[in-house]
């Protein structure tokens, strides 16, 4: 992804609603990816992850979709909270190599 | 349960100054281990990876360099600091597909 320096995207959402974070990759090769959630002054947390044979898979409270045909991946996070507000950010891997990570959505939420 | 430490969580430097990052990995054997520099508002950039004990891939030629004394342990260094080394510090590790990430350190070089 590129980087868009400073200013990243931002998502605000009010809280209890659904918010949807979006994701495009950049390798049609890669066949397993993961969103990442990091908070300000923290380190990056796993959220849920997801290989290319599945075009969905879901936790809780949040649901990954995998759109191989248009390289593109979204995080779909249900009701939700104010604990829920950090940068959101996926990591694509293609294999054989290392990840290559996205510079992220910081999501927003209103109360 | 396998648990990531890194340290120091934040540190001030000055220019010219060396730079000694530690992280540890508990919990796991072989890891593959790894170092990203995260600038604000900016992705993670890889600095270096390790397969294995005294094996250290440079991603990006720079300032700084990387040592893997023991199986769970990588270090990150510099002799002297610029400027530009500012930012925030990753280790990471993983040993199937999923990395993990420690809790970074801050660094600021003024």
């Amino acid at each position: 992804g590129e980087s868009v320096g400073l200013h990243l995207p931002t998502l605000s959402v009010q809280e209890g609603d659904n918010s949807i974070i979006n994701c495009a990759y950049s390798n049609s090769a890669s066949d397993y990816f993961i969103w990442y959630k990091q908070e300000s002054g923290k380190g990056p947390q796993f959220i849920i992850d997801i290989r290319s044979n599945m075009d969905k898979r879901q936790g809780q409270r949040v649901t990954v979709l995998l759109n191989k045909t248009v390289k593109h991946l979204s995080l779909q996070i249900a009701a939700t909270q104010p604990g829920d507000s950090a940068v959101y950010f996926c990591a694509e891997n293609p294999p054989g190599q290392n990840f290559v990570f996205g510079p992220g959505t910081r999501l927003s939420v209103l109360p | 349960s396998q648990t990531i430490h890194q340290w120091p969580a934040t540190l001030v430097q000055p220019v010219g100054s060396p730079l000694s990052l530690e992280c540890t990995v508990e919990g796991t054997s072989n890891p593959n281990l790894y170092w990203y520099r995260q600038a604000a508002g900016r992705g993670l950039q890889l600095l270096f990876y390790s397969v294995g004990i005294g094996q250290i891939s440079s991603e990006v030629p720079q300032n700084l360099s990387a040592s893997r004394p023991q199986d769970r342990q990588f270090i990150l260094s510099s002799k002297k600091l610029l400027l530009s080394d500012s930012g925030f510090y990753l280790c990471a590790w993983r040993t199937g597909q999923v990395m993990f990430f420690g809790s970074g350190t801050q660094l600021s070089v003024l």
